[in-house]
């Protein structure tokens, strides 16, 4: 059983799209994140969720709205594809906030055409 | 806003080296945190660290937390095929911060 999944694994649409990428842990874990890695594998948070309320919100342009249905689940919605938001999303769950062992999924590689 | 340096960048080694990364920081972090990537998957905790001077060792892997708190380092042993992959150093300051990366190549 994967602990924290997310899906699609790949991602390619047209610049202007809308999509969604799905992530779902099943650790029991309170608090998921999401984080996007560069072509030049940098890391950063861009949004973390605790108990399906909104805790971390960097500064993430508002094309980006993430969405909690419930705590084991944490979507990201992207609205008006651009060329820079390809890279590779992660998402991660942890047993509290702040807690440092963060449970990383696959990733998703969006890319933008 | 912080920021982690991290080198070197990459690494190229030959099997049965051993290999020493680090980590610096601006500021003060109360955690450090050493995770490794795969090719194609997310991030991996190594090791865990909670105290200033803390040696921990997990493997053939050892990391220390640095006595200034600035700064931690991660060695290596014996290094092995399959210790391939990005090494990354974060500390935890409300939020993970991450370092840059270090790239390592393993030659058998």
């Amino acid at each position: 059983d994967t602990a924290v999944s997310q899906t699609p694994k790949y991602l390619v649409t047209q610049m202007g799209n809308d999509k969604s990428i799905k992530c779902e842990q099943n650790l029991g874990h309170d608090t998921m994140y999401w984080y996007k890695q560069d072509s030049k594998k940098f890391l950063k948070i861009m949004f973390s969720y605790n108990n399906k309320e909104l805790i971390i919100n960097e500064t993430v342009p508002n094309r980006f709205s993430p969405k909690s249905p419930d705590k084991a689940h944490l979507n990201l919605h992207i609205n008006s594809l651009e060329l820079g938001d390809s890279a590779v999303y992660f998402c991660a769950s942890s047993p509290g906030h702040p807690v440092a062992i963060q449970y990383f999924g696959a990733g998703t590689r969006l890319s933008v055409l | 806003g912080q920021q982690l340096n991290q080198s070197p960048q990459s690494m190229f080694i030959q099997e049965g080296e051993d290999v020493s990364m680090n980590c610096t920081s601006s500021s003060i972090f109360n955690t450090w945190l050493w995770y490794k990537q795969d090719p194609g998957e997310g991030p991996v905790l190594l090791i865990a660290l909670y105290k200033a001077g803390e040696l921990t060792s997990n493997g053939r892997l050892t990391a220390q937390f640095g006595i200034t708190r600035k700064d931690s380092f991660l060695n290596i042993s014996a290094s092995i095929p399959s210790d391939v992959g990005i090494y990354f150093c974060a500390g935890l300051e409300g939020k993970l911060i991450f370092g840059q990366g270090t790239e390592l190549s393993v030659k058998p």
